[in-house]
């Protein structure tokens, strides 16, 4: 398979815990984004990678939250201290843009589901 | 804030075409049209895009209006599988490549 891989699958945590997800997005794809989605609601963007790069990052992703990609190929997200509005599936994607502000298409992995109790 | 108005929910026969509208008036010359969809639990999966003509691939059509401010997207013959969210996203070089999702289209094709 070289779709988007992330993992774990699921995740369940306690209050207060440090979690960290990895995602491999599909090889040779320069950029990679992170998203959130809450119950009932679209995913939300946190914030995306050009190569090595963080580019972006959402207001949404609080101080609790770092990402990284630091050899421009997988990249984790650290939750910590979490709280359980964090409850969510974390669904990462990657792309590949040719050429600065060039039209892309996103490529979704299958999502971390994470449940803080 | 997404810049596509979409239905909530439809109906459609299996075996029969599903046509799902999108409304994005506001949308810019360097914008493209993109349609995902999620089938329950799943990440998102592309389907289309098109900037102004109409598309066709394995999976569907995406009829574009001249104007560009509405557009169609066609499942030929829904089956059962098809049964999914239907996110319709506005998205062009200026967004720095996030997506920004409304709340879809719940598709419900019955037997």
């Amino acid at each position: 398979d070289t779709g988007v891989s992330q993992n774990p699958r699921h995740k369940i945590t306690k209050r207060g815990q440090n979690v960290t997800f990895r995602c491999d997005p599909i090889s040779e794809h320069n950029r990679l984004y992170w998203y959130r989605q809450t119950l009932g609601q679209g995913p939300e963007f946190l914030t995306y990678f050009q190569n090595e790069a963080q580019l972006e990052k959402s207001r949404l992703l609080s101080d609790r939250f770092s990402a990284e990609r630091p050899k421009g190929s997988f990249s984790t997200l650290e939750i910590q201290r979490t709280e359980q509005g964090d409850s969510a599936m974390y669904l990462c994607a990657s792309s590949l843009a040719r050429l600065a502000g060039a039209q892309e298409t996103q490529y979704f992995g299958p999502g971390t589901r994470l449940l803080v109790l | 804030d997404a810049k596509t108005t979409q239905p909530p929910s439809m109906d459609c026969a299996e075996g029969r075409a599903a046509n799902l509208p999108c409304n994005h008036s506001t949308i810019s010359g360097n914008e493209y049209v993109y349609w995902y969809r999620q089938i329950h639990s799943q990440g998102p999966q592309y389907i289309i895009h098109g900037l102004k003509n109409n598309e066709t691939n394995e999976m569907a059509s995406l009829i574009i209006t001249e104007d560009r401010k509405s557009s169609t997207l066609i499942l030929p013959h829904a089956t059962l599988r098809d049964t999914a969210v239907y996110y319709c996203i506005v998205h062009g070089s200026g967004n720095t490549g996030k997506l920004i999702f409304g709340q879809g289209t719940t598709l419900q094709v019955k037997p």
